[in-house]
């Protein structure tokens, strides 16, 4: 079955306490991104990434770090979580180099930073 | 202001009625345009495109207005399985950001 996997898909943690959050695709798609959902704001994008090895910020990377060194995953790492980052988190793939295509968003992850 | 906006909602209208949402976007040189439908607590998952000349699937209709920088989504005949949040998505051209969604707009259809 295509899709888009993330792990966990929910997590409690202390501030400061690093995490990273898992997201894999058996779809072949070049486009990876990772988004939060936070009430009355949207989806707001943190990073993308058009290929392996190529990275970008999206309008929040801020306390997020990426790294695409295989084509199928795409892991968001929070070095040092504070409560801000508090959060509905999605990862999302699409075939092509960029996002005009249709986007394949995996299950979510709901972190709490206490 | 923001870039993509929406109707704040939420909207509660009974079956079978006809329901439209507007979006406005403020990048004139935006490409492409999408509506995702988004259940409860799910992710987001595409509703239909929007082509420059209008398209139907069902008993849903997607418009582009280049002119004045709006989408419309319309539902007709509406169902209870249409409950859900409808999520507005402009594609920026030339941005390295790529895509930028609305808030969304709550529908809740009622028996």
């Amino acid at each position: 079955e295509a899709q888009v996997t993330q792990n966990p898909r929910y997590l409690i943690t202390v501030t400061g306490k690093k995490l990273t959050v898992t997201c894999s695709q058996n779809m072949n798609h070049e486009y990876m991104s990772w988004y939060r959902q936070d009430p009355g704001l949207g989806l707001r994008q943190i990073y993308y990434s058009m290929n392996v090895e190529v990275t970008d910020k999206g309008d929040v990377p801020e306390g997020y770090k990426v790294s695409r060194k295989e084509k199928r995953n795409f892991p968001l790492i929070l070095e040092s979580p504070s409560p801000n980052q508090t959060s509905l988190y999605f990862c999302a793939s699409s075939p092509g180099t960029g996002g005009k295509e249709t986007q394949y968003f995996g299950p979510g992850t709901r972190l709490l930073v206490l | 202001r923001k870039e993509v906006e929406q109707d704040p909602g939420p909207f509660n209208v009974p079956e079978g009625a006809t329901v439209a949402f507007n979006c406005t976007y403020s990048n004139s040189a935006s490409q492409s345009f999408f509506w995702y439908r988004q259940d409860c607590r799910k992710e987001p998952k595409l509703l239909m495109s929007v082509y420059s000349s209008g398209n139907e699937d069902g008993r849903f209709t997607a418009q582009l207005n280049r002119a004045s920088q709006y989408i419309s989504l319309l539902i007709r005949d509406s169902k209870l399985s249409d409950s859900a949040t409808y999520l507005c998505v402009v594609t920026q051209s030339g941005s390295a950001r790529q895509l930028t969604f609305g808030s969304g707009t709550q529908l809740t259809v009622l028996p």
